[in-house]
């Protein structure tokens, strides 16, 4: 019972260099999430697909791309990174046919140098 | 726009002491509202959520909050805390029939022995 699986969950990368993060969920949900969290600003939406084939931006998108693969996998890339998207990243995906509620994953920890 | 307010980053509470953790949203005709629980290196759970129905929701580990729709609020509370509980405290709110899940800044309680 995996639920949400994300990796990689430490990096650390030079400024302008790019990564992507990866996520998964088993559990046939349709919406899928990005979210970083920094002290004292709490979980910020980067990107979100409400269902395969559709792709959204959040609050903070400035920076990253995404790709929504199939319905179990979603993808963050940064193409080009910088200090300041050094943070905690979360993948989550929710269950909108009952509870509505969020599955979180175990969280990515980026640095940037 | 989707908004969340947590008022207080930080809530030091006594063991066996009542708490009350504040949320405010934004105003909206249907709205849903979550508390997630951040306990150290870990992902988000969900403590409780409202939907629709009665306005007092009971959710995990003697949590409960009340939807105040003329105070757009939905403060969680506990009559008495344990040390298990000290952990970071996020609300959240969604609108019917949007895929944006909105989180607050967190609130971090720390209970004292």
């Amino acid at each position: 019972n995996a639920g949400v699986t994300q990796t990689p969950k430490f990096q650390v990368l030079k400024t302008g260099q790019s990564m992507t993060l990866q996520c998964a969920q088993d559990m046939n949900h349709n919406s899928m999430y990005w979210y970083r969290q920094d002290p004292g600003m709490g979980l910020r939406l980067i990107y979100y697909s409400a269902s395969e084939g559709t792709t959204d931006k959040g609050e903070v998108p400035n920076g990253y791309n995404v790709s929504r693969l199939n319905k179990r996998e979603f993808s963050l890339r940064l193409e080009s990174a910088a200090p300041s998207q050094t943070s905690v990243y979360f993948c989550a995906s929710r269950d909108r046919e009952g509870s509505e509620k969020l599955f979180f994953g175990s969280g990515t920890q980026l640095s940037v140098l | 726009a989707q908004s969340v307010t947590q008022l207080d980053s930080q809530v030091p509470v006594f063991e066996e002491a009542p708490v009350e953790l504040r949320c405010n949203y934004s105003s909206s005709v249907s709205v849903y509202l979550f508390w997630y629980v951040q306990y150290p290196n870990q992902g988000l759970q969900l403590l409780l959520k409202y939907l629709s129905g009665s306005t007092l929701v009971k959710g995990i580990n003697g949590f409960e909050a009340e939807f105040n729709k003329s105070q757009t609020s939905f403060h969680l509370r506990k009559p008495s805390v344990h040390i298990s509980d000290t952990a970071e405290y996020f609300c959240a709110e969604v609108h019917g029939g949007y895929q944006k899940v909105t989180f607050g800044t967190g609130t971090k309680l720390q209970v004292i022995p």
